[in-house]
């Protein structure tokens, strides 16, 4: 399959680790954000997403922090599987329009 | 119906040529988006159709490229007189109307590639 993302920064962790991924947004009137987890020769997959009036948000295995006093958002994603290996991506929107900003990505390694 | 299917996955073709790709989105889904991949990038909104209407398009989409979703149900996306440049994968996603577009599902994409 092709490579997403051949110069991206790297995030390796050890199976069963805690791994979180960083971003940060640009754009103050964004009022969602939303992670998505791409695989190789796939399109993007949607993991988790929160709106801007909460600071913590869990789903399975993952979670997601927003801090808007300095835009910033991260996924964390507990005991890391092999499978967790892709490129992970933050999207930033705001109500009413429907073109999301994505980040420019982070790849994810897990180490068996 | 198991998902966004595009066609075809791969191109190749030559600087100054047309193409066009399909998008069939999941059945009664009635958003549908068009966003541009390039490696190491996250991917670029191009264009977004609620049912036949094209209601937003970006600054990226020039007068060479063009969408169109006629019936409401499959889109398809042309580029004109490819230029090296227009080299990318491009995705389509598809949504029911919702609060969030949260609920957009990406296809598999098409990789362009102009030599």
């Amino acid at each position: 399959g092709e490579s997403v993302g051949l110069h991206l920064p790297t995030l390796s962790v050890q199976e069963g680790d805690n791994s979180i991924i960083n971003c940060a947004y640009s754009n103050s009137a964004s009022d969602y954000f939303i992670w998505y987890k791409q695989e190789s020769g796939k399109g993007p997959q949607f993991i988790i997403d929160i709106r801007s009036n909460m600071d913590k948000r869990q789903g399975q295995r993952v979670t997601v922090l927003l801090n808007k006093t300095v835009k910033h958002l991260s996924l964390q994603i507990a005991a890391t599987q092999p499978g967790d290996s892709a490129v992970y991506f933050c999207a930033e929107g705001i109500t009413g329009r429907r073109a999301l900003t994505f980040g420019s990505g982070t790849r994810l390694q897990v180490q068996p | 119906d198991t998902g966004v299917s595009q066609d075809p996955r791969h191109k190749i073709t030559k600087r100054g040529q047309n193409v066009t790709f399909r998008c069939d989105p999941i059945s009664e889904h009635n958003r549908l988006y068009w966003y541009r991949q390039t490696l190491g990038q996250g991917p670029e909104f191009l264009t977004y159709f609620q049912n036949e209407a094209q209601l937003e398009k970006s600054r990226l989409l020039s007068d060479r490229f063009s969408a169109e979703r006629p019936k409401g149900s499959f889109s398809t996306l042309e580029i004109q007189r490819t230029e090296q440049g227009d080299s990318a994968m491009y995705l389509c996603a598809s949504s029911v109307p919702g609060k969030l577009n949260t609920e957009a599902f990406f296809g598999q994409g098409t990789r362009l590639t102009v030599v």
